[in-house]
């Protein structure tokens, strides 16, 4: 069936680099992506969202950049600290604006070294 | 900042038993949510509700669990006779129908 999935379980990096968080989909139907921290032992923490009709959205540190094409999603974070570390998950759905269901990746694991 | 809360924290059953996890939205959203996560897994869709009804449901929730909204502030997850395969993170989460679901900081389910 459809899914999201990352490329990479574990990623670590070292404090101060830039990090890539890479993310693929295959629902063709997906039309709002959403970016997800999670620190052990919480919940899932909203990072930055982006809609299909963009293909690139930047935050506090963080950009999110969107190929269609691919169906590909990635997480730019910029001068990456050590509260960085965390598990990150993509999420899809097909429509932002009827509340519908997020569909979840696997999640990546970012450890920020110092 | 207003946030999703829900309680208990960590809820241990055995196994045959019923168990009932509360949640309190954030107060003006109109969608809320139950998800699970197994340990170490990725996070799983369970159920959405809005409008007093559920609007979606997954494979997962079958007739061993319900949700309902009891009064304006509080949203339940009930399973009615708990497997050992139940033992989870259960987060609520809720919308204002823009999208991103919220999430609450979850609470651990161990059956035993």
């Amino acid at each position: 069936g459809e899914s999201v999935g990352l490329h990479l379980p574990t990623l670590s990096v070292q404090e101060g680099d830039n990090s890539i968080i890479n993310c693929a989909y295959s629902n063709s139907a997906s039309d709002y992506f959403i970016w997800y921290k999670q620190e052990s032992g919480k919940g899932p923490q909203f990072i930055i969202d982006i809609r299909s009709n963009m293909d690139k959205r930047q935050g506090q540190r963080v950009t999110v950049l969107l190929n269609k094409t691919v169906k590909h999603l990635s997480l730019q974070i910029a001068a990456t600290q050590p509260g960085d570390s965390a598990v990150y998950f993509c999420a899809e759905t097909p429509f932002q604006n009827s509340g519908y269901a997020l569909n979840f990746g696997k999640g990546t694991s970012l450890l920020v070294t110092p | 900042e207003p946030e999703v809360t829900q309680t208990p924290s960590h809820q241990v059953t055995q196994m045959g038993q019923e168990v009932i996890l509360r949640c309190v939205p954030i107060s003006n959203h109109l969608y809320f949510y139950w998800y699970r996560q197994i340990l170490g897994q990725k996070v799983e869709f369970l159920v959405s509700f809005y409008n007093n009804e559920i609007s979606e449901k997954s494979e997962i929730f079958d007739d061993q669990f319900s949700v309902e909204r009891p009064d304006g502030s509080n949203f339940t997850l009930k399973i009615r006779s708990t497997k050992l395969e139940d033992s989870a993170m259960y987060f609520c989460a809720s919308s204002g129908g823009q999208g991103s679901n919220y999430f609450g900081p979850g609470t651990r389910l161990t059956v035993t």
